[in-house]
């Protein structure tokens, strides 16, 4: 089971930062959380990961709380190509490893 | 370039019919995974391989049969005990796989029942 949990769907006009949530009130301490995104019918892309930090790249920003129990992944300017399916995961212990599981993600539609 | 391919993009299949999926990778990953997506859901894991000629059952294995006789290879075969196997299949790798580092996904493929 995913240990994430995240709005089925969400909507941002073009221009707009999209603030998208996910909860992993079970992370562990040295758990990092992962954001990926797809468009449809193509294979996820990996776009920031973070442990306790803030962090930011050239596609987005990651804000992680301070409990680390949820984070907020930001799009500072959405365009209409970011219209994707955003997922939020964290590694499931399984026989000794760290596997990545997967949620549904949030759907996200950026609008003219 | 560096990257996963997986092949055919599209393929159809006739029940009772076994089918198998490529999955090539030359990023050097010791990490290699295959997941199936539903339309409108989420990616479920069938298996998963750390390490050459290793390979464990994910959440949805029944039906599905993997090898990993080579790094760069794992190729799911779709057998014909799978009761639904209409679906995107999506092979990824990673470079760290008992701690972390991001996965790296191939283009998948469609598979559809007639």
């Amino acid at each position: 089971d995913a240990k994430t949990t995240q709005p089925p769907s969400m909507d941002c006009a073009e221009g707009r930062a999209a603030n998208l949530p996910c909860n992993h009130s079970t992370i562990s301490g040295n758990e990092y959380v992962y954001w990926y995104r797809q468009i449809h019918s193509q294979g996820p892309q990996y776009i920031i990961h973070g442990l306790k930090n803030n962090e930011t790249n050239e596609m987005a920003s990651l804000i992680i709380t301070e409990d680390r129990k949820s984070s907020t992944l930001i799009l500072p300017h959405a365009t209409l190509r970011d219209t994707a399916v955003y997922y939020c995961i964290v590694r499931v212990a399984r026989g000794g490893s760290y596997i990545p599981t997967f949620g549904r993600g949030t759907s996200l539609i950026v609008h003219p | 370039d560096g990257g996963i391919t997986q092949s055919p993009k599209y393929l159809f299949r006739k029940e009772g019919q076994n089918v198998t999926l490529s999955c090539e990778q030359n990023l050097n990953h010791d990490a290699m995974y295959w997941y199936r997506q539903d339309p409108g859901q989420g990616l479920r894991l069938i298996y998963y391989s750390q390490i050459v000629n290793d390979f464990q059952k994910g959440d949805i294995a029944e039906g599905y049969s993997v090898s990993r006789e080579k790094k760069e290879s794992f190729p799911l075969t779709v057998t014909s005990a799978q009761k639904n196997p209409t679906a995107f299949y999506l092979c990824a790798s990673s470079p760290n796989p008992g701690t972390g580092g991001e996965l790296f996904f191939g283009e998948g493929s469609r598979l559809t029942v007639l």
